[in-house]
């Protein structure tokens, strides 16, 4: 069974250029979230996707990032424009069922590193 | 407020010698835990988690946790460190939505 996937695994974009990280979440996956590590900082959280609806969006920075969950299957996070401080490592995460429901996990990607210029 | 707290950014640990994380929770309910590791240019991996049950956890790799309530603590454990568990470690706690809330995170330096 294949797992997380996010692409691309680095980017390298310059202050004011656009930016999309794209997230395939384990097939079958209801729940997909998206996490960010600024250098030095905690990993945050960012939003959560219950199939292709936003649940939970209270991580998001501002209204430079934009998420979408087209058919409740892949999901990609949009920065426009890039500015410096976005520059960090962005995690992808699905989990089958929520803690509520039962026993589960996350399951994350390998991270996109993003570094702005 | 909820939080996770990993009080040792970094440690040094000789290669043989046991290791301990320490992680401390603040969480209204019984909170649903996790630690997870990341290696240079990987992903976060899982190693362990506790839901309920019996109070000390065995993970992958040869890690257990034990879940302290009075303590409010989850602290990560291992007898016997290899050069291979160089690494960071996380400590995490679910809320009801399945959103994780992280520690700062333990840089694990193993020495020859």
């Amino acid at each position: 069974e294949a797992g997380v996937t996010q692409f691309p695994s680095h980017s390298v974009i310059e202050k004011g250029q656009t930016v999309t990280l794209r997230c395939d979440p384990i097939s079958g996956h209801d729940n997909l979230y998206w996490y960010r590590r600024v250098m030095g900082k905690e990993i945050k959280f960012l939003l959560h996707f219950v199939k292709e609806s936003k649940q939970d969006e209270s991580g998001m920075p501002n209204n430079r990032f934009l998420a979408e969950r087209t058919g409740g299957t892949y999901s990609t996070l949009k920065v426009q424009p890039a500015e410096l401080e976005d520059s960090g490592v962005y995690f992808c995460a699905s989990s089958p069922r929520l803690p509520r429901t039962g026993n589960t996990e996350a399951f994350f990607g390998q991270g996109t590193r993003l570094t702005v210029v | 407020a909820q939080s996770v707290t990993q009080p040792d950014i970094h440690i040094t640990v000789s290669e043989g010698a046991s290791l301990e994380l320490r992680c401390n929770y603040s969480y209204g309910a019984t909170p649903y835990l996790f630690w997870y590791v990341q290696s240079p240019g990987q992903g976060l991996q899982l190693l362990l988690k506790y839901f309920s049950g019996d109070t000390l956890v065995q993970g992958i790799k040869g890690f257990e946790a034990e879940f302290k309530r009075s303590q409010s603590s989850f602290n990560l454990r291992k007898p016997s460190v290899h050069w291979s568990d160089a690494a960071e470690y996380f400590c995490a706690a679910f809320d009801s939505w399945g959103k994780l809330q992280f520690g700062a995170g333990t840089q694990v330096v193993v020495t020859p």
